[in-house]
């Protein structure tokens, strides 16, 4: 079974809107990491924003914040006043556990639109 | 954030040669670094795990006899690609977490730019 699920192959969002990119894990271990990564064509994964199983609040790194919905399993990226460098794609990606692998999602193709 | 170099970040080689890509963490030392692999329009394919002082964990499906992975030091992993074949063309991409950095930045994974590996 999948374990992080995107189901947007490819997004497409109007300059300094927002979007919301979607995400949704399954795991039965208690404690476990969500973590969003956007690559642009160059190839290099950034890291963009983490949200912990225990953590009470939603996380937020400037224009990036994590709607973490735990009783639905799921981990939406939301990125406001979109700009054209946000083109990229964008991964979801869960850890189980401490320090173990992180598991990928099948990734988010996004295009700003100036 | 940490930072975490890559070398070579381009390779074109013949087939049947071996290649080396270098992964180093710059300002922090790892205990632990992962090597993925990436197809095109792809996501990342986790292929091992490797563990300073002691062996790779591989993934289930992965050669180990032929990619190599050593973990020499605390701030450098090399994975080789022996005897490549085209099949082995792919994009290929260290990560390793700061076990120092605290809160959740230790559970977090920085990346190297990549390899872009081509066998010829």
């Amino acid at each position: 079974a999948q374990k992080i699920t995107q189901t947007q192959p490819g997004m497409f969002v109007q300059e300094k809107e927002a979007v919301t990119l979607d995400c949704t894990y399954d795991t039965s271990d208690p404690s476990y990491g969500l973590f969003w990564y956007k690559q642009p064509s160059s190839g290099e994964m950034i890291f963009l924003i983490y949200q912990g199983s225990y953590d009470q609040q939603n996380a937020t790194e400037g224009r990036y914040s994590l709607n973490f919905q735990k009783a639905r399993k799921s981990a939406n990226l939301v990125i406001s006043a979109s700009q054209l460098g946000d083109s990229a794609m964008y991964f979801c990606a869960m850890r189980e556990g401490y320090g173990n692998k992180l598991v990928f999602g099948a990734g988010t193709i996004l295009r700003v639109k100036s | 954030g940490a930072v975490v170099s890559q070398h070579p970040s381009r390779v074109i080689c013949k087939s049947g040669t071996s290649v080396k890509i270098e992964c180093r963490s710059l300002d922090f030392q790892a205990t632990t670094m992962f090597w993925y692999r990436q197809f095109p329009k792809k996501s990342l394919m986790l292929m091992a795990t490797s563990n300073e002082g002691s062996k790779a964990t591989y993934e289930q499906g992965v050669e180990k006899d032929k990619f190599l992975i050593n973990h020499a030091s605390l701030t450098l992993s090399t994975l080789t690609v022996t005897s490549a074949h085209p099949e082995d063309s792919s994009f290929y991409i260290c990560s390793a977490r700061d076990p120092s950095s605290g809160g959740a930045g230790t559970d977090t994974q920085y990346f190297g730019p990549g390899t872009r590996l081509t066998v010829l």
